[in-house]
């Protein structure tokens, strides 16, 4: 069983460029997440669906968007990447959002922008 | 905003037990959560509290007290494989997760 997928592993990227994380879960989950995990400040969240058609906005949504055409993608687009965006980026998502409903995490995208 | 703290780093021997404080002031509460996280890797699921007092799972043991905003991380026979960061999560009202910057725990031989 795959569970969540995220590419690329990792990437350089030129500032002012554009760039989407890939995310893609097999398990039909309902809900979905994006962090971004910096040092010393944990993981925050980005943006967030709750069901396909769905997104809303999380902690620091600012430079980042997304889309939930189907269950199971969500990609996260930069749309003019800036160095304070370099950061691991986690995707996750989670059977529902209530109750003891666990958040399942991806294996992360490594991205450098310079 | 949400406010979650737990220790930098905490170091201990293997075979020893090691205790993980977390505490939080957030906008309302619907759960805690603990995961680990190896260097490198993804978070892993590890516990869930709703309800005060103890849960149990093998040598991990999670305990809250939502009056005191308080939560622990129990790790008892440490193995060297436990060397990892843990982090705390308090899902609030709007069900998101909130973090807290997580705790690197190192074992010693």
């Amino acid at each position: 069983t795959a569970g969540i997928t995220q590419a690329p592993t990792s990437q350089i990227l030129a500032a002012g460029r554009s760039m989407t994380l890939r995310c893609t879960q097999d398990m039909r989950h309902n809900a979905m997440y994006w962090y971004r995990q910096d040092l010393g400040l944990g993981l925050r969240l980005i943006h967030y669906s709750n069901t396909a058609g769905t997104t809303g906005k999380g902690e620091v949504p600012d430079g980042y968007s997304v889309s939930r055409a189907n269950t199971d993608d969500f990609p996260l687009t930069l749309a003019s990447a800036v160095p304070s965006q370099t950061s691991v980026y986690f995707c996750a998502s989670s059977e529902g959002t209530g109750g003891s409903d666990t958040q399942y995490f991806g294996p992360g995208t490594r991205l450098t922008v310079l | 905003g949400q406010n979650i703290d737990q220790p930098t780093e905490m170091t201990a021997t293997e075979g020893a037990i090691v205790q993980i404080n977390c505490t939080y002031q957030t906008s309302g509460f619907n759960g805690l959560f603990w995961y680990q996280q190896h260097a490198g890797e993804a978070p892993t699921f590890l516990s869930y509290n709703v309800l005060d007092g103890l849960e149990e799972k093998g040598r991990f043991s999670s305990f809250l007290s939502r009056s005191k905003g308080y939560s622990y991380l129990l790790l008892k026979e440490l193995q060297m494989k436990d060397s990892a960061s843990y982090l705390c999560a308090v899902r609030d009202d709007d069900y998101k997760l909130s973090f807290g910057a997580g705790t690197t725990v190192t074992v010693r031989a």
